[in-house]
């Protein structure tokens, strides 16, 4: 399967402990996108990376949460001392970059954070 | 504020009947406008990716619409099948943003045989 992989698919948790969750793109996409997605609603953007570059981050983006990209090959979303409203879908999606207009980003299948 | 509206929010329909799905956005400046498929569990699949220039695009059975004007669109679905049952999210790109896609919370399509 040469789609967007995720690991892991799920993970439980106790409140205050770092969770670690890790992308694998598209091997040609160049650009890597996070997302986290709660229940009956859309996705909502946190950071994208460029290559090993992080571009943007969202101001849902807190100090508790970093991403990494280092080889501008997979990525890594880490939670520090998580929370109950960490509870979510945490989606990566990758893409090719050369402007929005055309391309489409694809998804992997998420992993389910549940905060105990 | 940016925002993309989507109705109705759930949607029941027989196996073979068509539906439509609408979109109504505010995001400005507007780059482009995209519609996804989500299954249950699973992460969003790219439908069709219209810019401001384009007027429809088809994608199988799917069909999707936009009018840059009243900055509405529409995906209409034919002569639907059980496994079209699913989430359908539309998706606008600021273009203000190279990363921030605002999304919708959703249609919820149930296909009953």
């Amino acid at each position: 399967d040469t789609g967007v992989s995720q690991n892991p698919r799920h993970k439980i948790t106790k409140r205050g402990q770092n969770v670690t969750f890790r992308c694998d793109p598209i091997s040609e996409h160049n650009r890597l996108y996070w997302y986290r997605q709660t229940l009956g609603q859309g996705p909502e953007f946190l950071t994208y990376f460029q290559n090993e570059a992080q571009l943007e981050k969202s101001r849902l983006l807190s100090d508790r949460f970093s991403a990494e990209r280092p080889k501008g090959s997979f990525s890594t979303l880490e939670i520090q001392r998580t929370e109950q409203g960490d509870s979510a879908m945490y989606l990566c999606a990758s893409s090719l970059s050369g402007g929005l207009s055309n391309q489409p980003q694809h998804f992997g299948d998420g992993t389910r954070l549940s905060i105990l | 504020k940016n925002q993309v509206e989507q109705s109705p929010q759930s949607l029941i329909i027989l196996e073979g009947k068509n539906c439509t799905l609408q979109c109504n956005y505010t995001v400005s400046p507007f780059s482009n406008l995209r519609w996804y498929k989500q299954d249950t569990g699973r992460g969003p699949v790219s439908l069709t990716i219209m810019t401001f220039s384009e007027n429809t695009k088809s994608n199988g059975r799917y069909t999707a619409t936009l009018d840059a004007d009243t900055k509405q669109s529409s995906l209409h679905i034919t002569a639907s099948q059980l496994s079209d049952s699913a989430s359908y999210i539309c998706v606008v790109s600021d273009q203000g943003s190279q990363g921030n896609l605002i999304f919708g919370k959703g249609t919820k399509l149930s296909v009953k045989p």
